[in-house]
């Protein structure tokens, strides 16, 4: 079975402009989540989407949003960039948001610079 | 902010146990402790939860205390591919899909 795959890999914008990611989840999962990592902040939690609705939400500016498909591919997009938005954003997949077993299956992330 | 606390560092001798402590003191009844590493440049990986019974997997044992306020993740024979940053995260099962991560801990195994 095919893990998360994520595209692009790596991604070099300037400040101001906008950029979208994409994430393809294990086949069958329907739990999307979204990481940004950064050497200052660590990995810090995003959102989260099952059947294309928002269930999770960290503490993000609302520049950062997102979106699940019928599908269960998911997008997030960053809206007038800033310096500080350089990291790498990492998905996840898991196969179901109830219960106790909720292991997440990462993708590889993509790289974003932003200069 | 993480309600976990771990060592910044560790160093393990390879084929030695590795032994990643993790406190926890304010966990809530249904939370979880999970276990996940990140190998330098890739994605965080699932290593092993529980809940309050020690559990044990083809990866690590998962040994928590009997008042839930600390755990320790045992990798039974470290090897060189288990040098990477270990994070202990509590989470609730209704609270899916959202991790958060604390600083963890970096394990340098040598040879």
């Amino acid at each position: 079975k095919a893990g998360v795959t994520q595209t692009p890999r790596y991604l070099i914008k300037t400040r101001g402009q906008q950029v979208t990611l994409s994430c393809s989840p294990i086949s069958g999962h329907r739990s999307v989540s979204w990481y940004q990592q950064t050497p200052g902040q660590g990995l810090q939690f995003l959102f989260e989407y099952f059947s294309e609705t928002q269930r999770n939400k960290g503490n993000f500016p609302g520049r950062f949003s997102g979106r699940q498909f019928s599908n269960s591919r998911s997008e997030m997009n960053v809206s007038t960039l800033e310096l500080g938005d350089s990291a790498l954003y990492l998905c996840a997949s898991s196969l179901s948001p109830a219960g106790e077993y909720r292991e997440q299956f990462f993708g590889p992330g993509t790289r974003l610079t932003v200069l | 902010d993480a309600k976990t606390t771990q060592p910044p560092s560790m160093d393990c001798a390879e084929g030695r146990a590795a032994n990643l402590p993790c406190n926890h003191s304010t966990i809530s009844g249904n939370e979880y402790v999970y276990w996940y590493r990140q190998i330098h440049s890739q994605g965080p990986q699932y290593i092993i939860h529980g809940l309050k019974n020690n559990e044990t997997n083809e990866m690590a044992s998962l040994i928590i205390t009997e008042d839930r306020k600390s755990s320790t993740l045992i990798l039974p024979h470290a090897t060189l591919r288990d040098t990477a940053v270990y994070y202990c995260i509590l989470s609730s099962s209704g609270n899916t899909g959202k991790l958060i991560f604390g600083q963890g801990t970096t394990l340098q195994v040598k040879p």
